[in-house]
């Protein structure tokens, strides 16, 4: 089944303690986003990535990281969280087919930071 | 950057009637606006896109205008059914695709039996 999976799902942390959300893609998709959902602000685009080693910054940055060194996967690392980050996270991914794309999101992962 | 204005924010129908979405963006340069629709503890799911070289698009009971000289966007979906109650998110970019999309805060659909 083609899909995006992120682990994990639900995860409770305290400020400071790194952590990294993974993101992965069985579609061999060549782009891959990260978003944070928050109320009444929407999706914003953290990061995104248009392939192997080449990332960008979204809209949102600040705090966060990503690598791709692998065309699949594309974590989401938070050095030193902090509460300003607990937040709803959706990886997705995509591709393009001439002018023709479709992104996949995941199921999405909740994060609470204290 | 682009910014992404959305209304209504909560928008209730009688089932069977006609639901409108719009959304108006800024960045005159963006040249693709996707909608997604999210189902309560789901993911966005892409339902229909529209470039910036078509004014019209259509997919059985969803289309979607775009007025390029105005800057908006629009979602219709006919024959309201109630599966259609989710959150619909509009989005654009610049890029020709994902790389920095800005999306529209959302309008919660409600179909009302």
């Amino acid at each position: 089944e083609a899909q995006v999976t992120q682990n994990p799902r639900y995860l409770i942390t305290v400020t400071g303690k790194k952590l990294t959300v993974t993101c992965s893609q069985n579609m061999n998709h060549e782009y891959m986003s990260w978003y944070r959902q928050d109320p009444g602000l929407g999706l914003r685009q953290i990061y995104y990535s248009m392939n192997v080693e080449v990332t960008d910054k979204g809209d949102v940055p600040e705090g966060y990281k990503v690598s791709r060194k692998e065309k699949r996967n594309f974590p989401l690392i938070l050095e030193s969280p902090s509460p300003n980050q607990t937040s709803l996270y959706f990886c997705a991914s995509s591709f393009r087919r001439g002018r023709q794309e479709t992104q996949y999101f995941g199921p999405g992962t909740r994060l609470l930071v204290l | 950057g682009e910014n992404v204005e959305q209304h209504p924010s909560t928008l209730s129908v009688q089932e069977g009637d006609s639901a409108v979405i719009k959304c108006t963006y800024s960045d005159s340069a963006s040249n693709y606006f996707p909608w997604y629709k999210q189902e309560l503890g789901k993911g966005p799911q892409l339902i229909i896109d529209i470039r910036s070289n078509v004014g019209e698009k259509k997919d059985q009971r969803i289309a979607v205008t775009l007025n390029k000289t105005a800057k908006h966007f629009s979602l219709h979906i006919t024959e309201t059914q109630p599966e259609d109650s989710a959150v619909y998110f509009c989005a654009a970019s610049s890029g020709g695709g994902a790389d920095g999309l800005t999306f529209g805060k959302g309008t919660h659909l409600i179909i009302q039996p």
